[in-house]
């Protein structure tokens, strides 16, 4: 089965830094691509869903690019500020799955430092 | 517009007593539904998922069980609680047609098992 691979497991940079975290998957027919934020004792909030057919999206502060050749996805955080200081999960799924087929990235630790 | 509510917010109970926690979604005809557990650390662990009442399907077996006693309800409960069942425990829902694998979480239960 798809196997997610999530690094780094904990980020720490300066406000106005850059950020970058990078999940490698396995199965070359995953299709959709998820982004997940998790802010200190709260839940999980949907960052931006990506497909395989787009390579590079922009949502507000952040771009997520996706390389189906090396079978990467990856996080850039531009700007970073304190309220970019959360956890972050990629998921990733195949085309006809439902989200019982979804599989996480173990998640990284972002700390944004004043 | 959907809602998500988890119940109750947080528990701390004794290792071998019971447990129930619920699940209610608002907004959305026949939901799949999904329970998570993410232990201390971060990684997301999917428990359960439910395409229909009354049907649940286990994906990991750790002395929980689940029910879909309503279309817009699920619940999580176990006879005896284990130290090792601590942790946040997260209910989620998809669309059963269309983005059937893009999840949007609940609050979440914190559980504390003593």
């Amino acid at each position: 089965g798809e196997q997610v691979e999530q690094r780094p497991p904990h980020l720490s940079v300066r406000e106005g830094d850059s950020a970058v975290i990078t999940c490698t998957y396995t199965d070359p027919n995953s299709y959709y691509f998820f982004w997940y934020k998790q802010e200190p004792g709260a839940s999980l909030q949907l960052l931006m869903k990506v497909f395989s057919s787009t390579e590079i999206n922009e949502g507000q502060g952040f771009t997520v690019l996706l390389n189906k050749k090396d079978k990467r996805l990856s996080l850039n955080l531009t700007a970073a500020h304190p309220g970019d200081s959360a956890a972050y999960f990629c998921a990733v799924s195949g085309g006809t799955g439902g989200a019982d087929r979804l599989t996480f990235g173990k998640g990284t630790q972002l700390i944004i430092q004043p | 517009a959907q809602t998500i509510h988890q119940w109750p917010v947080a528990e701390i109970k004794a290792v071998g007593s019971p447990l129930s926690l619920g699940c209610t979604i608002k907004g959305k005809s026949s939901p799949n539904l999904y329970w998570y557990w993410q232990a201390t650390g971060g990684t997301l662990q999917q428990l359960f998922y439910s395409i229909t009442v009354g049907q649940v399907e286990s994906v990991v077996q750790l002395n929980l069980s689940a029910s879909r006693p309503k279309d817009d309800q699920f619940i999580l409960s176990t006879e005896k609680l284990l130290l090792s069942h601590s942790g946040f425990y997260l209910c989620a829902w998809s669309p059963h047609w269309g983005s059937q694998n893009t999840l949007y979480f609940g609050a979440g239960t914190r559980l504390s098992v003593l």
